[in-house]
């Protein structure tokens, strides 16, 4: 079955440190995102990627980045780790359109020290 | 500013009753709207959606409505059971460029 995994599941890591969180999804979908979500909050858009090559910045990116090298894989780097990006993110992906259904992974709960 | 609000934040209800878990929003220009249901330590998993005409969606116990000119959308839950413990959460898709548009979600646990 296709599927949408994301890895690791938990990381503690220390501030000023460079993390990377992995997200790989076996449907073949062109869009890939990746989101924050933080307890009293919605989930909040930090890139996204619309196919190969192609990033865009969501709405809380800064401090973020990601690079899409082949449809399956979008990680998303932490250059600098900061205590303020503890939180748990999520990486979703759809087919093309505006209509289409945004799939989930089970998450990565990053802790930052 | 686009905003999706709901309420209330968190509900017991005891196993076998009904509950209606609520959704406002302010996103223009609208697309569609989807309840999705998360579990703990899970990723969201969308249980319904809902076009500008549509004004009401089933999915076995639940119910989703929308009315598009107050912009507001409920959620009814019949004959909840255990599993139905979880994050509800209402989002909107905007017209163009597939943003979402996330509420904080309503934490709903069913006691035995």
């Amino acid at each position: 079955d296709a599927e949408i995994t994301q890895s690791p599941r938990h990381k503690i890591t220390e501030t000023g440190r460079q993390v990377t969180l992995a997200c790989h999804q076996t449907w073949n979908h062109n869009n890939m995102f990746w989101y924050r979500q933080d307890l009293g909050h919605g989930l909040r858009l930090i890139h996204y990627s619309y196919g190969v090559q192609d990033t865009n910045k969501g709405e809380v990116s800064d401090g973020y980045s990601v690079s899409r090298s082949n449809t399956e894989d979008l990680p998303l780097t932490l250059e600098s780790a900061a205590s303020s990006q503890t939180s748990v993110y999520f990486c979703a992906s759809s087919e093309s359109g505006s209509d289409s259904e945004q799939f989930f992974g089970p998450g990565t709960r990053l802790t930052v020290l | 500013k686009n905003q999706v609000e709901q309420s209330p934040q968190s509900l017991i209800i005891l196993e076998g009753k009904n509950c209606t878990l609520q959704c406002n929003y302010t996103v223009s220009p609208f697309s569609n709207l989807r309840w999705y249901k998360q579990d703990t330590g899970r990723g969201p998993v969308s249980l319904t959606i809902m076009t500008f005409s549509e004004n009401t969606k089933s999915n076995g116990r639940y119910t989703a409505t929308l009315d598009a000119d107050t912009k507001q959308s409920s959620l009814h839950i019949t004959a909840s059971q255990l599993s139905d413990s979880a994050s509800y959460i209402c989002v909107v898709s905007l017209e163009y460029g597939n943003k979402l548009v996330f509420g904080a979600g309503t934490i709903l646990r069913v006691k035995s």
